[in-house]
């Protein structure tokens, strides 16, 4: 039973570097979601994608953040250039339809020098 | 402005003991709510979904919505070790692009 997938689960940047995550979500979901996690603001969300189309895109976020969805079944999340700011854990997920439950994968730690 | 305001932050209880977590929120005439819980180092995994007024349970976790007093609780009944993890509030609009999550409260059962 495939979940939403991540890779990679660690990763160390240098300051300026850019940097690729990436996202499975469970196969036929239509919804896909990219939030960051820190302790002091909690969960922030970055991206949503409704049927590969970009529906939000994290306001704040979009100058250095940009996901995409190449295809139904992965998507990417590129942080270009890595700011020691950026240092948090980096949550996908995705939900069959609007207003359905989403599930969550494990997350990518990120690590910003 | 946070919309989603969890208490206790942190909350210890013994084995077997009722835990009982706080969410207060803005607004929330047209919104549903969720409760997530999340093991150190794992993503979030959904408890219970709630979108009218009163209860909803899911084996051993409750949720109670009062959209008037602007409140949702989790209550666990018989709580193990095993539940010790962070518990996180959310809620979505029925829009759906604005999608907000409390900051959690560690819950941590004692044997």
């Amino acid at each position: 039973d495939a979940g939403v997938t991540q890779t990679p689960r660690h990763e160390v940047a240098e300051k300026g570097q850019t940097i690729i995550l990436k996202c499975e979500p469970v196969s036929g979901h239509n919804d896909l979601f990219w939030y960051r996690q820190t302790k002091i603001q909690g969960l922030e969300l970055l991206s949503y994608f409704r049927s590969k189309s970009l529906m939000e895109d994290g306001g704040a976020f979009k100058d250095r953040f940009k996901a995409e969805m190449l295809n139904s079944s992965f998507s990417t999340l590129k942080i270009q250039p890595t700011e020691p700011k950026d240092s948090a854990v980096y949550l996908c997920a995705s939900s069959l339809f609007q207003q359905d439950t989403q599930y969550f994968g494990p997350g990518t730690r990120l690590l910003v020098l | 402005q946070q919309k989603v305001q969890q208490s206790p932050e942190s909350l210890t209880v013994s084995e077997g003991a009722m835990a009982s977590l706080n969410c207060t929120f803005s607004d929330g005439t047209s919104d549903n709510f969720r409760w997530y819980r999340q093991h150190s180092g794992k993503g979030l995994e959904v408890l219970v979904s709630i979108f009218s007024d009163g209860e909803k349970e899911e084996g051993r976790f409750t949720a109670h919505l009062n959209r008037a007093s602007l409140h949702v609780s989790l209550h666990i009944r018989e709580p193990q070790p095993s539940d010790s993890a962070v518990y996180l509030c959310a809620k979505s609009n029925t829009g759906y692009q604005n999608f907000y999550f409390g900051k959690g409260t560690s819950l941590t059962v004692i044997p």
